[in-house]
């Protein structure tokens, strides 16, 4: 079955950058897209980023936009979110889904992680 | 960008009772529309997409319905482990701009 495992948080100052990973198994992962979604301390869930299932198109939030890349390396079978110049904002738990369904479309997170948790704080 | 509301922010609701959750959407969204169940420590599990198409293995107790602007996620008799937030997510904004409701809590009355 899908699973998507992340890794990569932590606690971090505020400026600095920081990676993190989800690594896929279970399904055909260079088929599918694939969506970075985080939840902040006491608050709903947000939409990040969300890149095709070759890399070549990704989209971003306005709240994270020049800040936060989303990569994958499909011969790991690894999906990436580089941030850059966090915020004390940023702390949130982090989580990676898997699109509905495979091909060059965007639906919606049809599986998810358990997350990661980020701290940004000095 | 299409902002979504949910109300009411909280439900109480007794089990075997029926819940009733909406979702508003500030312009129609068709029926690009999930939901989502979300308990704590947990991941996000699908519930509902389409607007009322279930996804596999949830129980027929969850339905979806509405289109454009207005959705309704109707649980039809609460079992313990159905207590938890809720959300809706549209994904009809091209390009790719996803944005969900801030989340229904359900809780035991």
């Amino acid at each position: 079955q899908v699973e998507l495992v992340e890794s990569g948080g932590g606690v971090v100052q505020p400026g600095r950058s920081l990676r993190l990973s989800c690594a896929a198994s279970g399904f055909a992962f260079n088929t599918y897209a694939m969506h970075w979604v985080r939840q902040a301390p006491g608050q709903g869930l947000a939409w990040l980023a969300v890149i095709s299932y070759d890399g070549t198109s990704k989209y971003y939030a306005d709240s994270v936009k020049g800040r936060f890349t989303i990569s994958r390396d499909n011969s790991r079978n690894i999906l990436f979110l580089q941030m850059s110049s966090l915020r004390v904002e940023d702390t949130a738990v982090y989580y990676c889904a898997r699109d509905q369904a495979p091909g060059n479309y965007f639906f919606f997170m049809f599986s998810w992680g358990q997350g990661t948790p980020l701290t940004v704080s000095s | 960008e299409i902002v979504m509301t949910q109300s009411p922010a909280t439900l109480s609701v007794s089990p075997g009772e029926r819940a009733t959750l909406s979702c508003r959407a500030s312009q129609s969204v068709s029926n690009n529309l999930a939901w989502y169940q979300h308990k704590p420590g947990q991941a996000p599990r699908l519930l509902i997409y389409g607007a009322s198409t279930r996804a596999t293995g949830i129980p027929d107790s969850f339905s979806g319905s509405g289109s454009g602007t207005e959705f309704t996620l109707t649980i039809s008799s609460l079992q313990s482990e159905d207590f938890a937030v809720y959300y809706c997510l549209q994904y009809h904004d091209w390009p790719p701009g996803y944005t969900f409701g801030q989340g229904t809590k359900l809780e035991i009355k």
